[in-house]
């Protein structure tokens, strides 16, 4: 069965340092991955997607994540953090296989606090 | 373009009683997705429906779970009873065609707290 892990429920970083968020997948076909982003009292927003094209995806507010199929992974990154990147960050796989024509798996989320 | 839009933002009941969510989704999408985001956990699909028809509702506790999306359009998810366990946020989203790696787009959420 197709399941996404994320390896840290929390993630402190200073403002203007790197940010990596880190994502591994278990998936029994090719999937399709995305990264969202929650902030507090607000809908999700999709970051990001890969759907077997290139392997580096680039998304909004700066952000891009890399599709590494040896060692299952889809890391989120970004150069350099800014204050307004706190929120909840949701690595999420989409398995055609798994009945239902998009069903997505959400991993359990990272909380991604910047301080100044 | 206006957003996916739900109603209530929050709702406080006491257990056994019944509730309703409504979700109006983004004009011209077929597919429609609740789901459920317990605190501190990533949202869990609850149910999806392709136009008017149920396409997964494995997850969907049927005793006390229902939802319709009459006309393919609008939807409402009622729970009857409630139970304490039911705390969470409900999610709404759509999406164009519903194939695997369509954008879902989702609403704000209805916090429901049972007491």
């Amino acid at each position: 069965a197709q399941s996404v892990t994320q390896l840290d429920s929390h993630v402190s970083v200073s403002e203007g340092t790197p940010v990596l968020l880190r994502c591994n997948y278990s998936s029994s076909y090719s999937p399709s991955l995305f990264w969202y982003v929650q902030h507090p009292n607000k809908g999700l927003q999709l970051l990001l997607k890969y759907t077997s094209a290139a392997t580096l995806v680039k998304g909004i507010n700066g952000f891009e994540a890399e599709f590494k199929k040896s060692e299952t992974s889809f890391h989120l990154t970004k150069p350099s953090a800014h204050m307004s990147d706190a929120a909840e960050y949701f690595c999420v796989v989409s398995d055609p296989l798994s009945g239902g024509y998009n069903k997505l798996i959400f991993g359990a989320g990272t909380r991604l606090a910047v301080h100044p | 373009e206006a957003g996916v839009a739900q109603s209530p933002r929050y709702k406080i009941i006491e257990k056994r009683q019944s509730v309703a969510f409504w979700c109006n989704p983004i004009s011209g999408h077929a597919t429609l997705y609740w789901y459920q985001q317990i605190l501190g956990q990533g949202p869990k699909l609850l149910i999806q429906f392709q136009n008017n028809g149920v396409v997964d509702d494995s997850q969907l506790p049927k005793d006390r779970f229902s939802a319709e999306r009459l006309k393919g359009v609008d939807s409402t998810l009622k729970i009857q009873p409630a139970k304490l366990e039911d705390s969470a946020v409900y999610l709404c989203a759509s999406s164009f065609q519903g194939v695997p790696a369509d954008t879902q787009y989702f609403g704000p959420g209805t916090r429901l707290t049972v007491l």
